[in-house]
């Protein structure tokens, strides 16, 4: 069975800190990895792709180790803003053809 | 910003009656799914279209589900014989074949 496991938190981090969540998927095979956000009884929305070589947008940073089958996210200098569930996606699929597997999520709470 | 519509917020039904949810993906988009998520568990795949058939579809979607693109905007999930474990919000979601998923506000389907 293709699982993605994260640890669900919940995290409560001050505003400002620093914050990462990991991720670990089953399917050796799979080839695509996003990471999404889902406010609460909300739809997700993607946040950002996630790349061999690493890839960073603004205050977020995410990685990639095909051999541990490990996905991070990291987020700077957090905002009350960034208070969500942090949804880590394998598409098992191809492109066209996408069936996204997701993780639990990681749920961030920033205080103020 | 074009954004997926989604058709009723909320539909409360009997078990075993028939309903039909509706969803206006992006105009310019091919590729659209259903996926769904019961309260407190992870968003699950159900099935994707594509050229007026799916492409592929879970295990939840079974013969009680069907999915029909009835005119050139809408999209739509019917169930049925709703039962009490068809109770979650359902999302649609369209894509242009190149791995990003829009995803609808959601229809909180609720069987009593």
């Amino acid at each position: 069975r293709k699982e993605v496991e994260q640890d669900p938190g919940p995290f409560n981090v001050p505003e400002g800190a620093t914050v990462a969540f990991n991720c670990t998927y089953s399917n050796s095979a799979s080839q695509s990895f996003f990471w999404y956000r889902q406010d609460c009884r909300k739809e997700p929305k993607l946040l950002m792709s996630v790349y061999s070589s690493g890839n960073e947008d603004g205050r977020f940073t995410a990685q990639l180790n095909r051999a541990s089958q490990y996905i991070s996210l990291l987020i700077r200098d957090s905002k009350l803003s960034d208070s969500a569930t942090y949804l880590c996606v394998v598409n098992e699929g191809t492109f066209g053809n996408e069936k996204l597997t997701f993780g639990t999520g990681t749920r961030l709470t920033i205080i103020p | 910003e074009p954004e997926v519509t989604q058709t009723p917020s909320h539909q409360v039904t009997q078990m075993g009656q028939e309903v039909i949810l509706r969803c206006v993906p992006i105009s310019n988009h091919l590729y659209f799914y259903w996926y769904r998520q019961i309260l407190g568990q992870k968003v699950e795949f159900l099935v994707s279209f594509y050229n007026n058939e799916i492409s592929e579809k879970s295990e939840i979607f079974d013969d009680q589900f069907s999915v029909e693109r009835p005119d050139g905007s809408n999209f739509t999930l019917k169930i049925r014989s709703t039962k009490l474990e068809d109770s979650a919000m359902y999302f649609c979601a369209s894509g242009r074949g190149d791995e990003k998923l829009f995803f609808g506000s959601g229809t909180q389907l609720s069987v009593l």
